[in-house]
Order: structure tokens, then sequence, then C-alpha cells
């Protein structure tokens, strides 16, 4: 079964700096997407950012961006100028492809960032 | 505009007394999903349908039940629900096509069985 590992429970970050959160997976597929999602204290699940296994160039949104590294299976979210707003929970998670689009995302347990002014 | 809808959005409730989770996208996916989230376990898929009279269990099925008699709603049936039922429970919903595609999620139902 895959598993997703998010190794901080909780980070922070001065307003402004940049900071990166860990993510880690086991999988023995080739084929996998890779999200992170964004909890505000609203509780709704966004998504910030994903990416395609067989790319190799590292996906960006804006400010953030992602180091994917396939041999490692690590997924690393680096948010840049952070602003208050980038406060929340943080989850990375993982979907195998399917060609039926049926997978389930399998969620690490999250990471809580703190955004400091 | 597209968007995933869940009543009620809080529930409190007794152990014992049936109550139903409703869940409707109005996106025309096929793929549907519920999940829980419990604090330093993430989230957890409970069950998921890949079209209309279609439904399999995930990871955490147990004490919960589904239908998907119509494309649009994905109802989470809780029989007899138990104070270990407390969570906050997420519907999703997503196009089958491909697993790229992006899971959309409904904002959240926060139940807690006394």
């Amino acid at each position: 079964a895959q598993t997703v590992t998010q190794s901080q429970p909780e980070m922070s970050v001065q307003e402004a700096e940049t900071v990166t959160l860990s993510c880690t997976y086991d999988t023995s597929e080739s084929d996998y997407y890779l999200f992170w999602y964004k909890q505000p204290p609203s509780r709704q699940m966004i998504l910030v950012i994903r990416q395609e296994a067989y790319k190799q160039q590292n996906a960006t949104e804006n400010r953030f961006s992602v180091n994917f590294q396939k041999a490692a299976k690590s997924f690393s979210l680096k948010i840049s100028d952070s602003q208050l707003g980038d406060a929340a929970m943080y989850f990375c998670a993982y979907r195998r492809y399917h060609q039926g689009g049926s997978e389930k995302l399998v969620f690490g347990k999250g990471t809580k960032l703190t955004v400091n002014p | 505009e597209a968007q995933v809808t869940q009543n009620p959005r809080y529930l409190i409730t007794v152990t014992g007394k049936k109550l139903t989770v409703t869940c409707s996208q109005n996106m025309n996916h096929e793929y549907m999903s519920w999940y829980r989230q419990d604090p330093g376990l993430g989230l957890r898929q409970i069950y998921y349908s890949m079209n209309v009279e279609v439904t399999d269990k995930g990871d955490v099925p147990e004490g919960y039940k589904v239908s998907r008699k119509e494309k649009r709603n994905f109802p989470l049936i809780l029989e007899s629900p138990s104070p270990n039922q407390t969570s906050l429970y997420f519907c999703a919903s997503s196009l089958r096509r491909e697993s790229y595609n992006e899971q959309f999620f409904g904002p959240g139902t926060r139940l807690t069985v006394l």
C-alpha cells in the first residue's frame, strides 16, 4: 500500500521569507500523481499544486513550487515570499495512475504552517 | 458556480441515532468519495463511487454506508453512530477520465457523537 509521510508536524516562517515543507512517499508504481493541498482555518481543502511523476520538470504555481525527486520519492513544497494568508495546514497527497481515474488520494498527516508578521 | 455541497455543516447527535450527511455536486463528475479527517491522521477514505450504482469500500468503511442512485448525489449514512465516528467529514468529486484530475472538496461536516 502506498504511504505518504510528512515529517514536520509544524513549521513557522517570517512574512516575506521562504519556507519548504517536506513530503516523502512510498510506492512501487512508476506512474502516479502528487498533490499539495492547503487547508486554512475555514477547513476548505484547496489544491495548491500538482505534479505528474512522468514529468521531470518541477511544477510551479506563482509563489508555490515543488522539488520532485522521483528516485528519492520526495516531493517538497516551497513557498516563496510567504504571506499571512499562507498560514494553514498543508497536506501532501498521492494518487496512483489509473486509466479509469478511480484511485483514491492517499494523504500525509499534514504540516501546520504559521506565518509570523 | 461549480461546487460540492454538504449538509449539514455541523451536527451533534447521540450514540445510535441514525443520521445521513448529504453530498451533491453540479459538475457532472463520475467519481465521488467520502473522507474523514482526524487530528494527527490526515484524511482517510471511507467509501467511493465510480458512477451511479457503483460503490466500493475505502480504508475505513466500518460503521458507514453509502448509496449512489443519482450521479450528482452521494450520501453518507451512519446507521448507528458511535463516539469514535466523531470527526470532520469531506465529500469530494472528480472526473473519472484520468487520475490527474483534481478532486473538488466540499466544505466539510463536523460531526460529534455523544
